[in-house]
């Protein structure tokens, strides 16, 4: 199975900040990485798929890049919507797997 | 586009529970269903995957006959349920909508599931 690592667990930054969450990743996985957001207790939201490629109706100031076995996912630009919990999922194989999390706060 | 979960679930332990994920807007049997589960306070975990148009499915070893997923193609409904829940069972159930091995495209509002005594 695949194992998904997170780093930070916990970010805290300021409005206008530029953040990077980093996701690496047990085995390669080619660019099989998606990035969710969730707030609190409700259902996650697609961000970014195959590693980089931003979903209809996501802000520019999110990117993601990377492939193999390390990825980022950017928020240039930090707005007081973006707090949340960042996941990683990779999807090349079975198990399907996420990241531990990175909790953002805002200041 | 939407994926509609039943309601809170309150159990207690060996009893038997199925909830429910329906689907609208879309193409109900092209799309696979997922089961993501969140304990209190934890992450997200992958429990499996169904196809409604065969019911083909994959899960996860962690819940591999725990658990049973299924659906009704005349109602748009996936199902994930168990005959004898325990109070780890305890968690946050979304279901997700997946387009081939692609990524979650559309959820579900989630339905929590309390196991206790």
């Amino acid at each position: 199975d695949i194992q998904l690592t997170q780093s930070p667990s916990f970010l805290s930054a300021s409005v206008g900040d530029r953040i990077t969450i980093t996701c690496r990743a047990s085995l390669a996985i080619n660019t099989y990485l998606a990035w969710y957001q969730q707030k609190s207790g409700k259902a996650p939201k697609l961000l970014i798929y195959d590693a980089s490629t931003l979903q209809s109706g996501v802000p520019s100031r999110f990117s993601g890049s990377g492939s193999g076995t390390e990825f980022t996912l950017t928020i240039t630009s930090l707005q007081p919507e973006d707090f949340g919990t960042y996941y990683c999922q990779q999807l090349n194989s079975y198990p399907l797997s996420f990241g531990g999390g990175t909790e953002v706060e805002i200041k | 586009v939407q994926l509609v979960q039943s309601g809170p679930e309150v159990k207690k332990p060996g009893e038997s529970l199925k909830i429910s994920c329906q689907g609208s807007g879309y193409a109900f049997t092209s799309d696979w269903i997922n089961w993501v589960r969140q304990m209190p306070g934890a992450g997200l975990e992958w429990l499996g995957r169904i196809y409604p148009s065969d019911s083909f499915t994959n899960y996860n070893a962690s819940v591999q006959g725990h658990v049973i997923m299924s659906v009704d193609k005349p109602s748009n409904t996936a199902y994930l349920q168990w005959n004898t829940v325990k109070a780890s069972d305890t968690a946050m159930y979304f279901c997700a909508r997946h387009r081939g091995s692609g990524p979650a495209l559309t959820w579900g509002q989630g339905t929590m599931v309390t196991v206790s005594s």
